[in-house]
């Protein structure tokens, strides 16, 4: 069964935690994304990698780490930097010019 | 600056009844234009993509169309059904990056 998945569906924090997101696809594609979703507004893209063991910066990445060390997997951690975690999280992966969304992870601050 | 701007923001409509959703862009280089239905709580879901020679594009109840000159799409959805409910996202892209529109949030009541 082929495509992205996320985990967990629902994550709590408490303040000055960090916590990973994490994402799988196997749809064989090569870049990577994670975005941010508040009530709202627009998806807000915070890192990307478009290759293995190379990623990039997008709009909002202050707070934020990732990893790309295998080509199914891009974690996303959230860390105590992050003044306003409290967001819907997606991962996306896709190839030159399409995405591909996984189903999104709840991240809630206590 | 790459933009995207949808309208309405919001919109009820009775189930049956049949609606259209605007979206606006300045990008450059065009890519391609997609529209995503987003379920709340779950991941958007690809509807239709255009390429800048497309001008329609159906996927059953909802007919994209896309005025590159203008650089306008829109989104009609014919006799809506209560499963219509969710956030509709134009997305563009631009070479390996996407420009995300805020989203219209649709009810269909019945």
């Amino acid at each position: 069964d082929g495509g992205i998945t996320q985990s967990p569906k629902y994550l709590f924090r408490k303040e000055g935690q960090n916590v990973t997101l994490s994402c799988e696809q196997n749809l064989n594609h090569d870049a990577m994304y994670w975005y941010r979703q508040d009530p709202g507004q627009g998806l807000r893209l915070i890192y990307y990698s478009q290759i293995v063991n190379d990623f990039q910066k997008g709009d909002i990445a202050e707070g934020y780490s990732v990893s790309r060390e295998k080509k199914e997997s891009f974690p996303l951690t959230v860390t105590s930097a992050q003044k306003n975690p409290t967001a819907f999280y997606l991962c996306a992966s896709g190839r030159t010019d399409t995405q591909y969304f996984g189903p999104g992870t709840r991240l809630t601050v206590l | 600056k790459n933009q995207v701007e949808q309208s309405p923001q919001s919109l009820i409509i009775l189930e049956g009844k049949n609606c259209t959703l605007q979206c606006n862009y300045t990008v450059s280089p065009f890519s391609n234009l997609r529209w995503y239905k987003q379920d709340t709580g779950r991941g958007p879901v690809s509807l239709t993509i255009m390429t800048f020679s497309e001008n329609t594009k159906s996927n059953g109840r909802y007919t994209a169309t896309l005025d590159a000159d203008t650089k306008q799409s829109s989104l009609h959805i014919t006799a809506s059904q209560l499963s219509d409910s969710a956030s509709y996202i134009c997305v563009v892209s631009v070479s390996q990056n996407f420009v995300f529109g805020p989203g219209t949030r649709l009810s269909v009541l019945p």
